[in-house]
């Protein structure tokens, strides 16, 4: 079974400044997808970026990029120009691709990113 | 687009009661819906997984007499929790996907508190 570990619980960051949040996981399946999650106060899921691990290239998405580590299994988060209102738990996740869309997403326990003015 | 709404956003009941959770994907035909629970502070976990017209496929560990899952069209799943007590109170989250695509859109959750 495939299992995805994020190792900070909690992660300050100066307001304008840049962090970087750690995933690593565990799976036998070449491919898959991986995403990062943002769940603010709200509870609200926002998918903040994705990546297909038959890509090379690393996701970006404005002010966030990551830094994918196939061999390594490894995919952490970059946040650039880190802002009040990225402050939120961040979830790493896992996905087996299986061509049809149809499977569960498997879930880190988070970072509680705060950003401090 | 890709809008998910989850009714309702609270409930609270008694202990042995039921309570269904309905999720529906607003502006698309979902053709699977997935069910998420999440207690205080902790990840999401994966439920089950249900496919319109089809039985719904349960995670390991999760009781599938418990919690109903019906898929009865592409625009609706629900979720009914059977005889609750308060070990089941959580807050639990829908998301839908399309057919061949690689995202999941989430509905905003139920926060569901047993008495």
């Amino acid at each position: 079974a495939q299992t995805v570990t994020q190792s900070q619980p909690e992660m300050s960051v100066q307001e304008a400044e840049t962090v970087t949040l750690s995933c690593t996981y565990d799976t036998s399946e070449s491919d898959y997808y991986l995403f990062w999650y943002k769940q603010p106060p709200s509870r609200q899921m926002i998918l903040v970026i994705r990546q297909e691990a038959y890509k090379q290239q690393n996701a970006t998405e404005n002010r966030f990029s990551v830094n994918f580590q196939k061999a390594a299994k490894s995919f952490s988060l970059k946040i650039s120009d880190s802002q009040l209102g990225d402050a939120a738990m961040y979830f790493c996740a896992y996905r087996v691709y299986s061509g049809g869309g149809a499977d569960g997403l498997t879930f880190g326990k988070g970072t509680h990113l705060i950003i401090q003015p | 687009g890709a809008v998910v709404s989850q009714h309702p956003s609270w409930v609270i009941c008694k202990s042995g009661t039921s309570v269904k959770i309905e999720c529906r994907s607003l502006d698309f035909q979902a053709t699977t819906m997935f069910w998420y629970r999440q207690f205080p502070k902790q990840s999401l976990m994966l439920m089950a997984t249900s496919n319109e017209g089809s039985k719904a496929t349960y995670e390991q560990g999760v009781e599938k007499d418990k919690f109903l899952i019906n898929h009865a069209s592409l625009t609706l799943s629900t979720l009914t929790v059977t005889s609750a007590h308060p070990e089941d109170s959580s807050f639990y989250i829908c998301s839908a996907s399309l057919l061949h695509y690689n995202e999941q859109f989430f509905g905003p959750g139920t926060r569901l508190t047993v008495l």
